[in-house]
């Protein structure tokens, strides 16, 4: 089952912050973010092991609540180099190692 | 490192027509994989291999097949092309194929269109 990211798309000026979620309704092993810029083929930025591990990347970081089956992306001070698109891929206990089930995306756009 | 490799970069298919995506890497990377990314769906994954000589279907694995007789190519055949696999298309690759939390490495992506 394919992993719900909110909101679908979020707007931004230079220097505001979003927060980016990403909810399963099966049990996590980790999560991982990755983002896409148009036309480009998407990049890693962190995972998220179970645990509430919280991860950094540069003003980008990420919480993984086990419990909760949730993870959530923090964009700090947003740049115009964060537009793109945010993927979650979840890892249940059950999967063949590395193998990712994505979410549909969050659409970023930020304004000067 | 050219990294992951995949060609073409576009092509056209006439419904019925079968082809090969190739895919490569040069990292040495045990798992390899390949998706399909249509609007709104995200990255869906088609087939997957944890080595040479081992292959497992994804979630939509219908009309796809793959082998991997090397470390370093993993190609995606297109059996009798339909519109509905219209997409582009990504191969990705993982240093290891167990649990250790690797990120995984994208190609550049091929976009395909069947008519």
């Amino acid at each position: 089952q394919q992993p719900v990211q909110s909101p679908q798309a979020v707007i931004l000026r230079e220097g505001e912050d979003a927060v980016i979620n990403c909810s399963s309704s099966k049990a996590l092993y980790s999560v991982h973010w990755y983002r896409q810029k148009h036309g480009e083929a998407p990049v890693f930025l962190m995972i998220l092991l179970k645990g509430g591990e919280q991860k950094g990347h540069d003003k980008i970081s990420a919480s993984f609540n086990e419990k909760k089956q949730q993870s959530s992306l923090y964009l700090t001070a947003s740049q115009l180099s964060y537009s793109g698109t945010y993927f979650c891929g979840t890892e249940g206990p059950n999967n063949a190692g590395n193998m990712l089930t994505f979410g549909g995306g969050t659409r970023l756009m930020v304004k000067p | 490192n050219a990294g992951v490799t995949q060609t073409p970069k576009f092509q056209v298919l006439k419904t019925g027509q079968s082809m090969t995506l190739q895919c490569a890497q040069d990292m040495n990377h045990e798992y390899m994989s390949w998706y399909r990314q249509d609007p709104g769906m995200g990255l869906r994954l088609i087939h997957y291999s944890v080595g040479a000589g081992i292959t497992d279907q994804g979630e939509v694995p219908n009309g796809y097949n793959v082998s991997r007789s090397t470390t370093e190519d993993f190609p995606l055949r297109l059996l009798s092309a339909a519109p509905s696999q219209t997409s582009v298309y990504f191969c990705a690759s993982s240093p290891s194929s167990g649990r250790s939390y690797n990120e995984q490495f994208f190609g550049p992506g091929t976009r395909l269109t069947v008519l």
